[in-house]
């Protein structure tokens, strides 16, 4: 595709559920990125792959967080047991590796938990 | 650990007028810095970037920021304010010596008066 595709746009949930988020790089980029967006703040770091595996997940809140990346491309951000707190978007980018290559991001998937 | 201040979260100007966000970061090395800027229920979309070399940055429809490593600052600038600059501007810096994840700001949301 042209850009970062994120599905879906708009998730609402239950407190307690479990959802999915899937991010669909730009093809090509190897390297993947998850962030959090809270309302009124900037976008705060959860997860960075190269390639199929987790260089640095160091972002990830807990371990109800988890993301898997199986075949270097596509990335699924999953979560259990829903929270509240867990309400936001959540911004996916990809990138070339190299000396201040741009991360494109795509749209963002706006998670609301009630 | 890194760190983006951007000093007001909101700002107002008149069409015409300048526009001057400031942005301050915390490194013991200086950083790749980067502008964001992201518009109503759209994707972060890069403005402009500094890495190496020139510290004046030309960037997207008009914007430029300077690199000051003597007041760790990257300024974002833009002589006369358009009505189609009304969005939100995220300063972010990736470290240079190891990671790829970027550290953003808290946001300046600007507002265009005509």
């Amino acid at each position: 595709g042209a850009g970062v595709s994120q599905t879906p746009s708009n998730k609402v949930t239950e407190k307690g559920k479990y959802v999915e988020l899937r991010c669909d790089p730009i093809s090509g980029h190897t390297a993947l990125y998850w962030y959090r967006q809270s309302l009124g703040q900037g976008p705060e770091f959860l997860i960075y792959f190269q390639g199929t595996g987790a260089a640095d997940d160091s972002g990830l809140p807990n371990d109800r967080f988890f993301a898997v990346r199986p075949e270097g491309s596509v990335s699924t951000l999953k979560i259990q047991r829903t929270e509240r707190g867990d309400s936001a978007v959540y911004l996916c980018a990809s990138s070339l590796t190299g000396v201040g290559a741009e991360a494109f991001f795509g749209q963002g998937t706006r998670l609301t938990v009630v | 650990a890194q760190s983006v201040t951007q000093l007001g979260s909101h700002v107002s100007v008149s069409e015409g007028a300048l526009v001057l966000l400031r942005c301050n970061y915390s490194s013991s090395v200086p950083p790749y810095l980067f502008w964001y800027v992201q518009y109503p229920n759209q994707g972060l979309q890069l403005l402009l970037k500094y890495t190496t070399g020139a510290t004046l940055v030309k960037g997207i429809n008009g914007f430029e920021a300077e690199f000051k490593k003597s007041e760790t600052s990257f300024h974002l600038t833009k002589p006369s304010a358009h009505m189609s600059d009304a969005a939100e501007y995220f300063c972010a810096v990736r470290p240079r010596a190891a990671g790829n994840k970027l550290t953003f700001g808290g946001g300046t949301r600007v507002l265009v008066k005509p």
